[in-house]
């Protein structure tokens, strides 16, 4: 089945403590993309990568990080997390650039205390 | 700047009863547009999109929209709403001159359904 998986669904932790959040597609995209969902703010997006080892930074790419060393994996990574980062997380994916239509993930709700 | 509207944060309807949920966005050339839903506890799934063509697009579980280009719209409808049409729905556009795929969101509006 075509997917993106993202895991973990569920994560609290404290502030400071490095975490990674995975994000994997079975379907060979090209495109990748880490969105933040806020109430009232829609998505807004963290990074994204045009495919292996290119990555870009989106519209709020402070207090992250993201690499691309295989096509299919795409980890997002919270150095040092803070409450502000407490969010739900969305990985994306795409054939590639204009006109192919996004893949989500099931999201990862992160709560940083 | 450019930007995606989707003025109802809420929006109400009785089950059976016809949707039109409005998207307008700000850019001086026709960009691709897209409307995407998100069930409660998923990801958002791709609903329809507009390159070109036939302004009325039709998409996946009885939605179609239609790109109004003197009104910059992308409205979403549906003639007959049924329970499981309650999330949230995201319009979404990508200017043309963007060549790096950047999708711009709408703040999204929330379809509750009564009984």
């Amino acid at each position: 089945e075509a997917q993106v998986t993202q895991n973990p669904r569920y994560l609290i932790t404290v502030t400071g403590k490095k975490l990674t959040v995975t994000c994997s597609q079975n379907m060979n995209h090209e495109y990748m993309s880490w969105y933040r969902q806020d109430p009232g703010l829609g998505l807004r997006q963290i990074y994204y990568s045009m495919n292996v080892e290119v990555t870009d930074k989106g519209d709020v790419p402070e207090g992250y990080k993201v690499s691309r060393k295989e096509k299919r994996n795409f980890p997002l990574i919270l150095e040092s997390p803070s409450p502000n980062q407490t969010s739900l997380y969305f990985c994306a994916s795409s054939l590639s650039r204009q006109g192919s239509s996004l893949h989500f993930g099931n999201g990862t709700r992160l709560t940083v205390t | 700047a450019q930007s995606v509207t989707q003025p109802d944060i809420h929006i109400t309807v009785s089950e059976g009863a016809s949707l039109e949920l409005r998207c307008n966005y700000s850019y001086g050339a026709t960009p691709y547009l897209f409307w995407y839903v998100q069930s409660p506890g998923q990801g958002l799934q791709l609903l329809l999109k507009y390159f070109s063509g036939d302004t009325l697009v039709q998409g996946i579980k009885g939605f179609e929209a239609e790109f109004k280009r003197s009104q910059s719209s992308f409205n979403l409808r549906k003639p007959s709403v049924h329970w499981s049409d309650a999330a949230e729905y995201f319009c979404a556009v990508v200017p043309r001159v963007d060549s790096n795929y950047q999708l711009i969101w709408g703040a999204g509006t929330k379809l509750i359904i009564k009984p």
